[in-house]
C-alpha cells in the first residue's frame, strides 16, 4: 500500500528547542492532517490543512500545506517533555478513492 | 463521552480462532474506517465504509470481514486467526469523505491490541 515519506524518522532534542518534520509524496493531495500518538493510545488530530499554501497554528504547533500539494511540514516550538510521542502526517488524495494515507511517523524524544 | 470507542482494548487468542472487534462513534459521522498498525508503527488502511456501504477494501485477506449494521458502528470479524494478524487495529470515523474539500478529518479510537499465539 501507499505510504508517505516522513522525515526525520526519529529525533532527540533538548527541552526548549524547536522541532521540524515533514512529509513528501509523488502524488498530489487535497488534505493534509497531522496526528500525535502516545504509547498505548490512538492517533490524536493536531492540525488539519485544506488549501495549498495554508499555514495553520495550534498553540506551539504550526503546519503548512505545501504549494505543490505534494508535501507538508509540522513545526513544534519550544518543545516540552510531554511533546514526546510519534507524529504522523496523513494525506487524502485528490483523485481515486477518498482515503487517508499515513506517513511513516517521526518519533520524538525530548530531553529535559 | 468517548467519540470513537473500540472494544476490546486487548485481545489475546490462539491461532485458528475467530474473533471480533467492535467500534462505535457518536460524532454523527457517515464514514468509518479500520486501520492496522504493525510493529513498526506503520498505519495502513484496511476498509472504509460510507453510510454502511463498503467503499474501500485494501487488499485485505478475506478472513477479515467488516460489518456495518448502521452508520455509527463498524465491526471487524477475523476468521482463522494467524500469527501475522498480531497488530494494533484502529477504528476511525470522518464526515463525508466524498466531498472534495471541507471538514473531513478522521478521528481515531484507542485501538485494539490483538495478539495471536
Amino acid at each position: 500500500g501507499q505510504q508517505l515519506n516522513q522525515s526525520p524518522q526519529s529525533m532527540f532534542i533538548q527541552e526548549g528547542e524547536d522541532v521540524s518534520m515533514n512529509c513528501t509524496s509523488s502524488s498530489i493531495f487535497n488534505t493534509w492532517l497531522w496526528y500525535k500518538q502516545d504509547p498505548g493510545e490512538g492517533p490524536v488530530l493536531l492540525i488539519a490543512l485544506y488549501k495549498a499554501g495554508e499555514l495553520t497554528s495550534n498553540g506551539r504547533l504550526t503546519a503548512q500545506f505545501g504549494i505543490t500539494r505534494k508535501d507538508s511540514f509540522l513545526n513544534i516550538s519550544a518543545s516540552i517533555p510531554s511533546d514526546v510521542g510519534i507524529y504522523f502526517c496523513a494525506g487524502r488524495l485528490v483523485a481515486g478513492t477518498y482515503k487517508y494515507i499515513f506517513g511513516t511517523g517521526t518519533r520524538l524524544k525530548v530531553l529535559a | 463521552d468517548t467519540a470513537v470507542s473500540q472494544t476490546p482494548k486487548y485481545l489475546v487468542t490462539q491461532m485458528g480462532n475467530d474473533k471480533s472487534i467492535k467500534c462505535e462513534q457518536n460524532l454523527g459521522h457517515d464514514t468509518m474506517y479500520w486501520y492496522k498498525q504493525d510493529s513498526k508503527k506503520f498505519l495502513k488502511i484496511m476498509f472504509s465504509y460510507n453510510n454502511k456501504e463498503l467503499i474501500i477494501n485494501e487488499t485485505v485477506p478475506n478472513r477479515f470481514s467488516p460489518k456495518s449494521p448502521d452508520k455509527a458502528h463498524l465491526n471487524l470479524h477475523i476468521n482463522s486467526l494467524e500469527l501475522g494478524d498480531s497488530a494494533v487495529y484502529f477504528c476511525a470515523s470522518s464526515q463525508d469523505t466524498l466531498r472534495p474539500r471541507g471538514n473531513t478529518e478522521a478521528f481515531f479510537g484507542q485501538g485494539t491490541r490483538l495478539t495471536v499465539v
